[in-house]
């Protein structure tokens, strides 16, 4: 099976734009993750997804928005950029285990606000 | 409600000795729990998982975790350092309840000496 895969992997942006990442979940799951990681803060849970309907947020402004697609895919948008929003970001696919989910994660996006 | 405590923020090994790296949890529930690393610039790869069956879980590259009830722990060990083992280190507690957590440690830094 094809791993998580997250497009693209490397992002310039320059503040005040907005960005899209894309993720695509390992085939048969259903959920999708979005967490933010920084030197700073460390790994910050974003948001998931669960059969195109988001089921869990983390605290992140509402500049931070996602989405899933029917097939499960995910996107995430970030407008009205700004430098502290440089980062990696991970997106992980679930799969429900017994007495909770196990997560894959993909390789992330770097984003660099300039 | 849970929590994820990582005990060290740094662990720094000679390379051939052994490795210990602490976490301890607090849940309502029966967890899942599992290890991820993290190699720079990379995403999280799993090393290992418990979800309520067998208490010693063994995972890749030679690592193993304890699930130890009675002390609200999963600590990582290695019985020999590699070079290769340089990484970051997550903790995470999975639960399903009446709202269903994944929750990670803030990551532990093994630094492996020559």
């Amino acid at each position: 099976k094809a791993g998580v895969t997250q497009t693209p992997r490397y992002l310039i942006k320059t503040r005040g734009q907005q960005v899209t990442l894309s993720c695509s979940p390992i085939s048969g799951h259903r959920s999708v993750s979005w967490y933010q990681q920084t030197p700073g803060q460390g790994l910050q849970f974003l948001f998931e997804y669960f059969s195109e309907t988001q089921r869990n947020k983390g605290n992140f402004p509402g500049r931070f928005s996602g989405r899933q697609f029917s097939n499960s895919r995910s996107e995430m948008n970030v407008s009205t950029l700004e430098l502290g929003d440089s980062a990696l970001y991970l997106c992980a696919s679930s799969l429900p285990i017994p007495g909770g989910y196990e997560q894959y994660f993909g390789p992330g996006t770097r984003l660099t606000v300039t | 409600a849970q929590s994820v405590t990582q005990l060290d923020s740094h662990v720094s090994v000679s390379e051939g000795t052994p490795v210990l790296l602490r976490c301890n949890y607090s849940s309502s529930y029966s967890p899942s729990l599992f290890w991820y690393v993290q190699h720079p610039n990379k995403g999280l790869q799993l090393l290992l998982k418990y979800t309520s069956a067998a208490t010693l879980v063994k995972g890749i590259n030679g690592f193993e975790a304890e699930f130890k009830k009675s002390e609200t722990s999963f600590h990582l060990t290695k019985p020999s350092a590699h070079m290769s083992d340089a990484a970051e280190y997550f903790c995470v507690v999975s639960v399903v309840g009446r709202d269903d957590k994944i929750i990670f440690g803030k990551g532990t830094r093994l630094h492996i000496l020559p």
